[in-house]
């Protein structure tokens, strides 16, 4: 069984689109991430959801708006895409409380292409 | 500001051939250091953490240790297998677990 998993794999769409990239976990954990890998493999966070309340929003656009439906999903949606966001998208998830605090798990990422 | 700096950018070995991987970090609180590892078109893949200085970590042919300021990731005997980006990150207290990346290390091992 897949761990964390992210659908689609590769997106291609055109400037001023909308589209949604969508995560689930089955690990249990409480806290799911976005990061977004650049052109140069630089990995940056983007937002993180602890049990569906948003904790980090780290001046992301607000084209860009994660929604968790429950604490095993949290799907990612942009607004009117630009050739800049292109770029690939990982979700990652960890359990994150004062007691237990695990590594995070990625899944295998979403490559946006913005044409 | 939290900030972590790999080195080398990329590494050419041959097989047998072992080396070093260094992170330097500055945060304000650790509450953790990670390595990872990604293959092309592959989610980071996770090695170790690291919680206080003085603490090493073992796997197979990788090492892993940790000091006030910087990481090593040893790799004795490397293997083409080994071949990756690898990536360290720290995790500063009480920011929600995100985790703070360097810029990784392309390594590369020739039979």
């Amino acid at each position: 069984d897949t761990a964390v998993s992210q659908t689609p794999k590769y997106l291609v769409t055109q400037m001023g689109n909308d589209k949604s990239i969508k995560c689930e976990q089955n690990l249990g954990h409480d806290t799911m991430y976005w990061y977004k890998q650049d052109s140069k493999k630089f990995l940056k966070i983007m937002f993180s959801y602890n049990n569906k309340e948003l904790i980090i929003n780290e001046t992301v656009p607000n084209r860009f708006s994660p929604k968790s439906p429950d604490k095993a999903h949290l799907n990612l949606h942009i607004n009117s895409l630009e050739l800049g966001d292109s770029a690939v998208y990982f979700c990652a998830s960890s359990q994150d409380r004062e007691d237990i605090y695990t590594e995070a798990f990625f899944g295998q990422g979403t490559r946006l292409t913005v044409v | 500001e939290d900030q972590v700096t790999q080195s080398p950018e990329a590494l050419r070995l041959q097989e047998g051939e072992s080396s070093s991987l260094n992170c330097s970090y500055t945060v304000s609180g650790l509450r953790g250091l990670f390595w990872y590892r990604q293959d092309p078109g592959k989610g980071p893949e996770f090695l170790f953490t690291l919680y206080s200085a003085g603490e090493e970590k073992e796997k197979e042919r990788l090492k892993a240790t940790l000091t006030k300021k910087e990481s090593f990731l040893h790799i004795t005997a490397p293997k083409p297998e080994d071949s990756a980006t690898y990536l360290c990150a720290v995790s500063p207290y009480n920011q929600g677990g995100k985790l703070i990346f360097g810029q990784g290390t392309e390594l590369s091992v020739k039979p």
